[in-house]
This record gives structure tokens, sequence and C-alpha cells, in this order.
């Protein structure tokens, strides 16, 4: 049984770089989501795809951020020109269409040097 | 604005007896709600959940109690293994004016839970 399953565990990179993250949801799951948490706070609400759509964006992810499902399987999430408030873990969830629960990967950790 | 409050940051029991985790909201479109563990360097882990058309909702050790005149729901875990250890938060889901169900969920901050021996 495979769940979730998200590429880098863990990720350090100098200020101003670019990063990619990726996120394999569970096979049968049409819905993902990323959220991102920072220390002593709960995961927050990033974006959503069906499918290969993405429907929603939080006004968290700045234009600095991407993320495409290109075939509705995989997803990916960038982050151009990083700043330090970058850091945090970066969770990946998957559900069916009918939305709950969703079921979360072990996340990204992103630190900014 | 925090719509989903877990108030109590951290929570000591005795193994075998009961924890009660607590979870408050504010906004009265959430009609769905949820408990996630969470172990250190893992993602959250789904626990139960409830719709806003009950009141509760059993599943083993682990029961969810949503009373919605008070916006408030607990999480009762009875008997408490030292297992049980973790960060426990709290979401919740609204529904849409359209009358679709939301998507995204919304987080308390978590309670820290310790069973000690």
């Amino acid at each position: 049984d495979t769940g979730v399953s998200q590429d880098p565990r863990h990720k350090i990179t100098k200020r101003g770089q670019n990063v990619t993250f990726r996120c394999d949801p569970i096979s049968e799951h049409n819905r993902l989501y990323w959220y991102r948490q920072t220390l002593g706070q709960g995961p927050e609400f990033l974006t959503y795809f069906q499918n290969e759509a993405q429907l929603e964006k939080s006004r968290l992810l700045s234009d600095r951020f991407s993320a495409e499902r290109p075939k509705g399987s995989f997803s990916t999430l960038e982050i151009q020109r990083t700043e330090q408030g970058d850091s945090a873990m970066y969770l990946c969830a998957s559900s069916f269409t009918g939305g709950q629960p969703q079921h979360f990967g072990d996340g990204t950790r992103l630190s900014i040097l | 604005d925090q719509q989903v409050k877990q108030n109590s940051p951290s929570l000591s029991v005795q193994e075998g007896r009961i924890s009660i985790l607590n979870c408050d909201y504010t906004n009265s479109m959430f009609d769905y709600f949820l408990w996630y563990k969470k172990y250190p360097a893992e993602g959250p882990t789904f626990l139960i959940s409830i719709s806003s058309i009950k009141d509760k909702n059993e599943d083993g050790r682990f029961t969810v109690f949503l009373n919605k005149s008070a916006k408030h729901l607990s999480l009762h875990i009875v008997p408490s293994q030292p297992g049980d250890s973790a960060v426990y938060f709290c979401a919740a889901s609204a529904r849409l004016n359209s009358g679709g169900s939301n998507y995204k969920l919304t987080f308390g901050k978590g309670t820290l839970l310790t069973v000690n021996p």
C-alpha cells in the first residue's frame, strides 16, 4: 500500500536560488493539495488540483510560487528566488473526489541559508 | 484570524486513562471536521472525522464529539497508550455558498499529547 510520496525530504539552499519539490499522490486519488507548515503552526493551504486543473491558489502563494500537475498524476511545486521566509515544511496531500479525508505525505523540509 | 483554535498547547496523561483534546472554531460555514495525529519527521495521519449532521463518531479507542451550538469539538482517547504520544491537529472544511463542499482544510495549531507509562 503506497501512500503519498514526497521528494526530497530535506532541501537546503541559499537565498535567491530556485527549488522544486515533487509529490506523488495515492494512485486512485484525483485531488491533490499543497500545504505549508511553519514551526508551532498547523498546516496552511496553498493550492489544490482536481486532476490536472489547478482550481484555487491561496493568497500565501506569491508570484514566486508555481505548482503543476501536468498529467493529473504527480505534482511539482517550484519556488523561485527563495527568501528566508520560505523556510518551512511543504506538505502534499491527496484524496478522492469527495474531498475528505486528505492523506498526507511526510513533507519536504526547506531550509534557506 | 485563527478560525480553528486548539487552546491547549500540551496535555499529559497517564497510560490507561482518558485523553481529551479540545478544539473550538469560529466559522459557521464549517461542516466537516477531522483529527490528525503527527509524529516528528512524519506527515499528519488521519485519525477520525465527523460531519456537522452528527454529534458523535466513534472508531475503536477514538471518539469525536461535536457541539455545533458551542462551535466546539473534542477528541477522546480511551484508554490512552504511550504510542498515542504525538501532536494532534484539529481541522475543518467549509461548505460553499453554492451548496457544494469545500476542499481545503483549516488547521488548528495542534496539541502535544504525552502519555506516560
